[in-house]
């Protein structure tokens, strides 16, 4: 079982609406949450960091954390053409407390 | 702002080439890492380094070394370099926090080095 997975997607939504993407992690002592974006031939971007259980909302995005199930997730309201992107979960803690370990990706279309 | 820098955006090399990626932090961070990103696999960890002269192998280190003589620079070498070396390298640095100090444990990367290696 890898560390953290993701969908590879492509995730596909029309523009105005809610994209959800998802990450399950296995180390049930993670700590620390991060949603990086990745434009093609660029660098990740943290988006959003998360470590308490529930949602924290930034503008049109939304971590929201729940521990006992082990997933987080990034939610992005009204999706803008802009936002296609690839979308990497990180996580931290647990076992290896100074070590991140990166999802694979979701990579994510909002079509005009 | 954050920056971390990569010395090259591309560079082609040939096989055998022993060759240096090299990255600078200008905000006193402790932490730097080397990643390399492929398609379906993502982001690797080859090498991470605590502090100055201090370096820890990551997950693939085969085939790479690295040196940290100053706290600002952290250099990634390729011995020979070898065609499935051919990669997106990226640089990052991190400021750790103690206990879980969240925003300290945030990752900045550079922009990337696009390595092919002929």
């Amino acid at each position: 079982q890898k560390e953290v997975e993701q969908n590879s997607g492509p995730l596909s939504v029309p523009e105005g609406a809610i994209a959800s993407l998802n990450c399950t992690y296995s180390d049930r002592g993670s700590q620390s949450f991060f949603w990086y974006r990745q434009y093609s031939g660029k660098s990740p971007e943290l988006i959003m960091f998360i470590y308490s259980n529930g949602d924290k909302e930034d503008g049109r995005f939304t971590a929201q954390l729940n521990k006992a199930s082990q997933y987080v997730s990034l939610l992005i309201r009204d999706s803008q053409p802009s936002d296609s992107a690839t979308y990497l979960c990180a996580v931290i803690g647990g076992t290896s407390y100074d070590k991140v370990i990166f999802g694979p990706g979701t990579s994510l279309s909002v079509i005009p | 702002d954050v920056k971390v820098t990569q010395s090259s955006r591309y560079l082609v090399k040939r096989t055998g080439e022993k060759v240096f990626l090299e990255c600078v932090q200008d905000m006193d961070h402790e932490n730097m890492f080397w990643y390399r990103q492929d398609p379906g696999l993502g982001l690797r960890l080859i090498y991470f380094s605590y502090d100055v002269k201090m370096k820890e192998k990551g997950d693939i280190p085969e085939g790479y070394s690295v040196s940290r003589e100053k706290k600002e620079r952290f250099s990634l070498i390729l011995e020979s370099a070898s065609t499935n070396q051919t990669s997106m390298y990226l640089c990052a640095s991190r400021s750790p926090g103690t206990g879980f100090s969240l925003a300290k444990n945030i990752q900045y990367f550079g922009a990337g080095t696009r390595l092919s290696v002929l």
